[in-house]
């Protein structure tokens, strides 16, 4: 079965630091990833999706990930995160085409002024 | 990018009453919907998938006699959740997919249920 862990469940930030979300995923066929961004009393948005090609993604707000796929990873970046990045933060898998979405247990991000 | 509203956005019921949630896609045709349920503090966990003008398919563990899904059109799908009791109490969430973005999930506000 298909499972998505992500390895941090509170991040405590900075304004300006560096970001690094872990997520790993165990399926051994094709997948595609996600990362969602669900800011507080809002729903969840895409931030950015991994389908085929360039493992490196960039996405919406300044966040990208990359995927690895000999470590079954798509951790995602920020280099420089803002006050208005804090938002609870999932990694996504879709591994059997039918679009079905397994999420990982999430990340809460809170930036500090 | 697409709109998929819930409604209601919470309701409070008794237990053993029974509980419709609505999920429609306000400027797109889905035929596909999708229903989740999360936990506080946990993740989304998906319940059941729902095709316009079909049955829906129900994953494991979730008992397809309680939370009754109907897709009777291309934008709206219901969820019921039947004779509700307290551990029932959840945020259900539905998401929608639009075959014209690349078939991106959207998903709705999400609906707060409190079985007392």
């Amino acid at each position: 079965a298909q499972s998505v862990s992500q390895h941090n469940h509170h991040v405590i930030l900075s304004e300006a630091a560096s970001l690094e979300l872990g997520c790993n995923y165990s399926y051994g066929g094709t997948v595609n990833l996600f990362w969602y961004v669900q800011y507080p009393g809002q729903h969840l948005q895409l931030l950015l999706k991994y389908f085929s090609g360039d493992p490196l993604v960039k996405g919406i707000k300044g966040f990208e990930a990359e995927f690895i796929k000999s470590k079954f990873s798509f951790n995602l970046r920020k280099p420089s995160v803002q006050w208005s990045d804090t938002a609870e933060y999932f990694c996504a898998v879709e591994g059997d085409s039918s679009y079905k979405l397994i999420f990982g247990s999430g990340t809460r991000l809170l930036v500090r002024p | 990018g697409a709109v998929v509203s819930q409604h209601p956005s919470w309701v409070i019921c008794k237990s053993g009453t029974s509980v419709k949630i609505e999920c429609r896609s306000l400027d797109f045709q889905a035929t596909t919907m999708f229903w989740y349920r999360q936990f506080p503090k946990q993740s989304l966990m998906l319940m059941a998938t729902s095709n316009e003008g079909s049955k829906a398919t129900y994953e494991q563990g979730v008992e397809k006699d309680k939370f009754l899904i109907n897709h009777a059109s291309l934008t709206l799908s219901t969820l019921t959740v039947t004779s509700a009791h307290p551990e029932d109490s959840s945020f259900y969430i539905c998401s929608a997919r639009d075959p014209t973005r690349g078939d991106e999930q959207f998903f709705g506000p999400g609906t707060r249920l409190t079985v007392l």
